[in-house]
This record gives structure tokens, sequence and C-alpha cells, in this order.
């Protein structure tokens, strides 16, 4: 267990549906990053997140959109699915992301 | 634009030999690296760094070279195991962003045989 919870595991919907992943960061960590992994791509960043405010994003579309809570855990909410949206979705949690995020186990995501 | 790039999509060695895995990248203003292994089904986890200061960094079994003229670090792995067989992703953090936002490689995938 890294200490960074993702939920769901597994989730498959269908094209056009609205989905939330969600995380929760290790305990004392304030900063969450976003990753998106296709198929046999590398791991994409899409948004950070620092104790509650967006600090940095990436290629992040814009039918995607994400927020960390005031009890640090945070949501990325993917809309109108697409095919192409079928991912490994990471989050990641740190305090000095020079010694290394801890990555959760991902978020799979199927769009049928 | 792939700042970060692992031009090797697979490695494969023979236990107890060494595994060598590199990176480039184009950005001068990374200033930190990162390697991170990466097992089926599993989250990414760290490995081991190096800061931009210096050019080489142990840990165990594990050795990252960074040549900064090159724009190129490596990951030795001596010996290798059969354990060992992930996929390897290089990252690097760019200093004067101040985010802490890892920009990542397309990874490596080492196949160590017994």
């Amino acid at each position: 267990d890294s200490g960074v919870t993702q939920t769901p595991k597994h989730l498959i919907t269908a094209t056009g549906q609205r989905v939330t992943l969600r995380c929760s960061p290790r305990s004392g960590d304030l900063s969450v990053y976003w990753y998106q992994q296709s198929l046999d791509q590398g791991l994409q960043f899409l948004i950070q997140y620092y104790n509650g405010e967006e600090r940095a994003k990436g290629n992040i579309l814009e039918r995607f959109s994400a927020q960390q809570f005031p009890d640090l855990h945070s949501e990325l909410n993917l809309s109108s699915l697409e095919l192409g949206d079928s991912a490994l979705y990471f989050c990641a949690s740190s305090d000095d992301p020079g010694y290394g995020y801890t990555f959760g186990s991902g978020t799979r995501l199927t769009v049928v | 634009d792939q700042q970060v790039k692992q031009n090797s999509p697979s490695l494969s060695v023979q236990e107890g030999r060494i595994s060598i895995l590199n990176c480039d990248y184009t950005n001068s203003m990374f200033d930190y690296f990162l390697w991170y292994k990466k097992y089926p089904a599993e989250g990414p986890t760290f490995l081991i760094s190096i800061s931009s200061i210096k050019d080489k960094n142990e840990d165990g079994r594990f050795t990252v070279f960074l040549n900064k003229s090159a724009k190129h670090l490596s990951l030795h792995i001596v010996p290798s195991q059969p354990g060992d067989s992930a996929v390897y992703f290089c990252a690097a953090i760019d200093g004067s962003s101040n985010t802490g936002k890892l920009i990542f490689g397309q990874g490596t995938t080492l196949q160590v045989k017994p």
C-alpha cells in the first residue's frame, strides 16, 4: 500500500457519459498530481493541485476538470467521454517531488 | 514535443548481467531527474533520483549517471535479477516552474531472463 488511494480501480462506461475518479493522497502530502497513461504511452501530466489550489496544468482536455477539497482528497471529472479517453489514470502525491512522488495504483477507464 | 525521450522501448538481459537503460532530454532547465519502476496493474514506484549538480548517484544495485553536456542520463542495474523485469520510466523536473511537475519519458520495458 503506497498510501495513495484511488477509487474505483476499474470503470467501464459508454461514450458520452461522465465519470468521477477519486484520489486520497498520502497523509501529510499537500500536492496532488493527475496523470494519464494511454496504451503504449508514457505518463502524460494532466493537472496539479497544491493545498486546494490549481498549481499547474498540462495537456488536459476542456472536457476534463479536477478539484482538491479541504481534506486534500482530489477528484478528476471526465465528461462527454470518447473511446480515446480509455486509459489508466494515475494520481500521485508529494510533499517534496525531488524525492519522488508516491503514486496510487490507478483507475483503468474503459469507454465502450 | 517530447522533452524526455526513452528511445529503446524494450531491453532484454540475462540474470546477473548489467542492465543499462537510457534517457535523453531537451530542456536545459531540468534540474532533477528520477527513475520510476512500474509493474503491471500497479502504479509507478520511485527508484532513484539525481540532482543536476551531480553526475552519479548510487543506491544498492541501482546507479544513475547524468551527463549534462549531452543531456543524457542512464540507469545501471547490477546485477540484474528476474524481479527487476518491469517498465522503467525516466522523469525530469523543470526547476524554473516551481510546481514539481514531472515530465515522463515513454518508458522502457526491461526483461531479465533467468
